[in-house]
């Protein structure tokens, strides 16, 4: 079954990082397709935050990155803020899907 | 300004149908793939479905194959999803999303409510 694993929760103080995993298989990041990351806010629809591996879009803090080695991706957030609480989503395509997968989701808290 | 007004959620019994709508402003409709992506209450997110630009290809998560299906308007510049033997399992928000390319979502909608209970 293919599936994008991220863990269930993270948790920093003010001012750290933190990063966010995403662990697919060969069918989905191994197979090269980009990754995507998602913020949502409580009770908000999904932001995009980072696209293709680690690009930002406009209006993204550089604070955000991301990365991709192998059929692994991470989500790395600098100089945590209290308002970047929320829920993170990584997101690939899966060829043996043919069709597109996110990852359960990971819940930041910033302590 | 791109935006996307999802529409049509409501409470349906199970085994009943419902159509969901999207309305889309702000770019060039007919130049773009969309996706449905659904949240089941406390859950995460699932992607559902997702039709080209013309029409012309479809995807379906393994869950709605042969329940659901999406299609568009070009003209109305609006999105759909009509629903079938809906089931408890498939009560969620569901959100349209403009698909750039590589699959990236790279605007959403606000999302409509859909409770299939009896």
């Amino acid at each position: 079954q293919s599936v994008l694993t991220q863990p269930p929760s993270v948790s920093g103080a003010p001012g750290q990082r933190v990063t966010i995993s995403c662990t697919g298989s060969s069918s989905n990041i191994g197979a090269g397709y980009d990754v995507h990351w998602y913020q949502q806010l409580p009770g908000t629809a999904p932001k995009l935050l980072i696209y293709g591996n680690f690009k930002r879009p406009s209006g993204v803090p550089d604070r955000f990155s991301g990365s991709q080695s192998g059929s692994s991706a991470s989500l790395a957030i600098t100089g945590l803020q209290a308002e970047d609480e929320a829920d993170y989503y990584c997101q690939s395509y899966d060829n043996s899907l043919s069709g597109s997968l996110f990852g359960g989701g990971t819940k930041l808290t910033v302590l | 300004e791109v935006q996307l007004v999802e529409s049509g959620g409501g409470l349906v019994q199970p085994g009943g149908s419902l159509r969901l709508s999207c309305a889309a402003s702000g770019f060039t409709f007919s130049t773009y793939w969309m996706t449905w992506v659904r949240q089941a209450p406390g859950k995460g997110l699932e992607w559902v479905a997702n039709i080209k630009f013309d029409g012309g290809q479809k995807q379906y998560v393994d869950s709605v194959k042969g329940r659901f299906t999406i299609f568009r308007d070009n003209a109305k510049n609006s999105l759909y999803l009509e629903m079938n033997s809906l089931r408890a399992e498939d009560t969620a928000v569901y959100y349209c999303a403009r698909s750039a390319t590589n699959d990236v979502n790279d605007y959403w909608g606000q999302g409509t409510l859909v409770t299939v209970s009896s």
